[in-house]
């Protein structure tokens, strides 16, 4: 069965700090993995979309990491805002499917 | 561009009642999706269409029906609605579909609450 694991379930940093989410997944055959954002009572928003040859992937402070031997992700946020308070989501896709594994999402809460 | 639309915002049934969402996008996506998110779950897929007059069941289509007789409109029918329904029910649409690595787009989401 396919699973996407994230950690940690919810942090909390103060604003300025860099801090990194995590994602397990165990998709097969893997085709493309991304991060979202999704701030309270919106729809998710993408970051990142990262494919089996892509290691790294960056969207202003937003760098996402990928190994696909080891089937881990990471996210890390550089110089944290209070707009950076949210669910990060972490999405992958099989090769071929049309119904993507979501992960529960690491609520992130920047305090000042 | 309004991206993809969703109405209502809010909404409160009571068991057995119907009622239909409704999902618009204007970026010519073929591809078009519903989810639910629920408290300490991931997103999960009810319905999806590839095409006007082509869709097919999710991972969790039980109680819901769709159709798409547009390229820009895809509306979520509850045909009887249960307690067990109430979720935040997200659209989202793109190019292609998500196993070819296009961008998703998601609409701002209704809150459904069944009593």
């Amino acid at each position: 069965k396919n699973q996407v694991e994230q950690s940690p379930q919810s942090l909390i940093i103060l604003e300025g700090k860099n801090c990194t989410l995590q994602c397990n997944y165990t998709v097969s055959p893997f085709s493309n993995l991304r991060w979202y954002k999704q701030d309270t009572g919106r729809g998710p928003v993408s970051l990142t979309i990262m494919t089996f040859s892509e290691n790294t992937k960056s969207n202003g402070r937003y760098t996402a990491t990928l190994d696909a031997d080891t089937k881990q992700s990471s996210l890390h946020i550089t110089a944290s805002q209070l707009s950076d308070s949210a669910s990060y989501i972490c999405v992958v896709s099989a090769g071929g499917s049309y119904i993507p594994t979501f992960g529960r999402g690491t609520s992130l809460i920047v305090h000042p | 561009n309004a991206g993809v639309t969703q109405t209502p915002k809010f909404q409160v049934l009571k068991t057995g009642q119907s009622m239909t969402l409704q999902c618009a996008q204007d970026m010519n996506h073929e591809y078009m999706s519903w989810y639910r998110q629920d408290p300490g779950m991931g997103l999960r897929l009810i319905h999806y269409s590839v095409g006007a007059g082509i869709t097919d069941q999710g991972e969790v289509p039980n109680g819901y029906n769709v159709s798409r007789s547009t390229t820009e409109d895809f509306p979520l029918r509850l045909l009887s609605a249960a307690p067990s329904q109430t979720s935040v029910y997200f659209c989202a649409s793109s190019y292609g579909s998500t196993g070819n690595s296009y961008e998703q787009y998601f609409g701002p989401g209704t809150r459904l609450t069944v009593t």
